[in-house]
């Protein structure tokens, strides 16, 4: 069975709007989440490291404040795309290391469209 | 830096035949760990295999199976009596050794098994 999930599978915003997609890991703890964001037919592109009780570690050339990554508990990390617009629209999947770090598990992914 | 290389984008087979998808990857890291993912049309990353730079055995799980080469820096992956069920992009992956649990993702070869 799934091991993180994701809510929601699917959201269509207005352009301008926050959007905000929780990332839960089910059954075992995770201090650390990964975000990533994948265009069709594009690989995953990761965009920031999410980290239980401190700051989000970005990748370079993603805006901090346009994704904002809070790591709320150990099981729960959420992903807030601030003032949407339509370029930002993808497949934004998040994921969790567990059994030591050695095996990571994704979720099933959101889909966001901004009109 | 680290780099995943999966040069074929798209493989079409009938079904019952066997298909190998090739992987290369780059690393600096003596220790390090190779994955291969299953990316359904619908989006959720199925984990398949891990694989750590220390062992080079080759695996089978079923109709899949697994050969690494260190010496060519190489991670294939074999499908055998492949399934229109198989029909899905997969991709490579490397972990260093090093903290934070960071992936390196291919980009992903795309599988169609025909009837």
């Amino acid at each position: 069975g799934a091991v993180v999930s994701q809510h929601p599978s699917r959201v269509i915003c207005k352009s301008g709007t926050s959007v905000k997609i929780e990332c839960r890991s089910l059954d075992f703890q995770a201090t650390t989440m990964f975000w990533y964001r994948q265009f069709p037919k594009k690989s995953l592109m990761l965009m920031a490291t999410s980290n239980e009780g401190s700051k989000a570690t970005y990748e370079q050339g993603v805006e901090k404040d346009k994704f904002l990554i809070n790591h709320a508990s150990l099981t729960l990390s959420t992903l807030t795309v601030t003032s949407a617009h339509p370029e930002d629209s993808s497949f934004y999947i998040c994921s969790a290391p567990w059994t030591g770090g050695k095996t990571q598990y994704f979720g099933p992914g959101t889909r966001l469209l901004v009109l | 830096a680290q780099k995943v290389t999966q040069a074929q984008t798209e493989i079409s087979v009938v079904e019952k035949e066997d298909v190998t998808l090739d992987c290369v990857y780059e690393t600096r890291d003596t220790t390090y760990y190779l994955f291969w993912y299953k990316q359904p049309p619908s989006g959720e990353l199925v984990f398949l295999i891990r694989r750590n730079s220390f062992d080079e055995q080759n695996e089978i799980s079923g109709r899949y199976s697994w050969n690494f080469q260190k010496s060519t820096s190489s991670f294939n992956f074999t499908i055998t009596a492949s399934q229109v069920v198989d029909s899905a992009v997969y991709f490579c992956a490397l972990r260093g050794g090093g903290g934070g649990n960071k992936l390196t993702f291919g980009t992903g070869t795309q599988l169609k098994v025909e009837l």
